[in-house]
């Protein structure tokens, strides 16, 4: 399988804690990609990182890439109820069109 | 949201049976993409397509086939339905003009039940 894995599956922190979620894949990339769902909801795309970059933010969410580990982190600082969701890690390869996910993070954010 | 529309949202049906999905843009993307999610596995890849008529196997494409006549529309088809193919199926779509630098945007998904 293709599949890239994600720890830890779960996740429980309190408000106003960092989230720190990581993401290892199978193989060479052109950028990968991290989403968020809500329960029940399609996925949402939250930030993209390319093969040559290292850390990119957005907001209250820092991304690293580690294509030497093929592995990735995402983190959220400050962390809110609203956060409580399952977040994914998705690459793209050169040469396809495919995006292929991670297994995901079941996030939990208690007030 | 970006304009995806997956009917029926929730479907019951027998072993055996045939089956079709239906996913509908409004945004004329190019890339349209069927997967589906399941506990433990994540979204799994099914099939995807590159342009009308253009289509490609993804991870787990056995027992499944898609068409795409016109570019609004990717239907994907469980020819004779099984028990293991129960489960939530999502269409996605993608501009993808810049190697795969635009995201994907997610439909709301169809609950399949095979009983």
């Amino acid at each position: 399988s293709q599949q890239g894995e994600e720890d830890p599956q779960a996740l429980s922190i309190q408000e106003g804690e960092n989230a720190t979620m990581n993401c290892s894949y199978k193989t060479s990339i052109n950028n990968l990609q991290w989403y968020r769902q809500n329960s029940g909801r399609g996925l949402v795309h939250l930030i993209l990182i390319r093969s040559n970059e290292r850390e990119k933010h957005s907001g209250r969410l820092r991304v690293t890439l580690d294509t030497s580990k093929k592995s990735s982190s995402l983190l959220i600082t400050a962390s809110r109820a609203a956060d409580t969701a399952s977040y994914f890690c998705a690459t793209f390869t050169s040469g396809t069109y495919k995006y292929i996910f991670g297994t995901g993070t079941r996030l939990k954010v208690l007030a | 949201d970006a304009g995806i529309t997956q009917s029926p949202r929730h479907k019951v049906t027998e072993t055996g049976t045939p089956v079709t999905l239906r996913c509908h843009q409004t945004e004329n993307h190019r890339y349209m993409y069927w997967y589906r999610q399941d506990p433990g596995h994540g979204l799994r890849l099914i099939h995807y397509s590159y342009g009308v008529k253009d289509t490609d196997k993804g991870e787990v494409s056995d027992g499944y086939s898609v068409s795409r006549s016109k570019t609004e529309d990717f239907l994907l088809t469980l020819e004779s339905a099984t028990s293991s193919q129960t489960s939530v199926y999502f269409c996605a779509i993608s501009e993808s003009k810049d190697r795969g630098r635009s995201p994907l945007h997610f439909g709301n998904g169809t609950r399949l039940t095979v009983t």
